[in-house]
């Protein structure tokens, strides 16, 4: 399984573009890199989730470089209802998912 | 659609007693997930299902924990005897399962919030 690496924290103001970057230098060909979104007292939410290159949905884009050992994961002005811990995974087909210990994102006004 | 749907949500408990935890999964979706969530531990997965068959069940701590999933819309998680480590919050997620190329996204229940005393 490709171990994750990403910031424990950040800290952002309102209206600001916010970018996570995680690295996993030992992803496999057949993994896809997912991000997750969890609020207090919430189960993790599905954000966004690309193979290369760059994808982007209503809610975020992100960012995978050709050789795929990092991506980053961008959410554009962001607000108060954006913080939360954000998990960065990598897997595919019925492999486990780990969830590491993700990303702290607080908005302050 | 209504989401995953957990019973209960919340549950307080003597240690010993025998705790049976909830989950039934979207329509249609063929893979049952059964996480633990601590501060300590963080989130890990105890078990996962595709198809009502156990696929890996690597994460459950120990003997005391059992899972099943009889039929596609009804899955089990059950503890017996518990105890107060066993406080978390435990989440049930499902998802449509592998599609072409691997990829995967799950949808979390609301979980249910165990307190062993």
């Amino acid at each position: 399984l490709a171990k994750t690496t990403q910031p424990i924290s950040m800290d952002s103001y309102e209206g600001q573009e916010v970018n996570i970057t995680c690295s996993h230098n030992n992803i496999a060909t057949n993994d896809y890199i997912t991000w997750y979104q969890q609020f207090p007292s919430q189960g993790p939410r599905f954000i966004i989730q690309g193979y290369k290159t760059k994808v982007t949905n209503e809610v975020a884009s992100l960012f995978i470089p050709a050789d795929r050992k990092s991506s980053t994961l961008s959410l554009p002005r962001v607000s108060l209802s954006d913080t939360a811990v954000y998990y960065c995974l990598v897997g595919g087909g019925f492999q486990k998912l780990v969830f590491g210990t993700g990303t702290r994102l607080l908005v302050s006004p | 659609d209504a989401g995953v749907i957990q019973s209960p949500r919340h549950e307080v408990t003597e240690m010993g007693q025998e705790v049976t935890l909830r989950c039934k999964p979207i329509s249609g979706h063929n893979s049952l997930f059964w996480y633990r969530q601590t501060m300590m531990r963080g989130l890990e997965l105890l078990i996962y299902f595709n198809n009502n068959v156990p696929i890996d069940d690597s994460g459950m701590p120990e003997d005391r924990f059992s899972a099943k999933m009889p039929n596609a819309s009804f899955s089990t998680l059950k503890i017996q005897p518990s105890e107060p480590r066993d406080s978390a919050v435990y989440f049930c997620a499902s998802s449509p399962g592998a599609v072409a190329g691997g990829s995967y996204e799950q949808y979390f229940g609301p979980g249910t919030r165990l307190t062993v005393t």
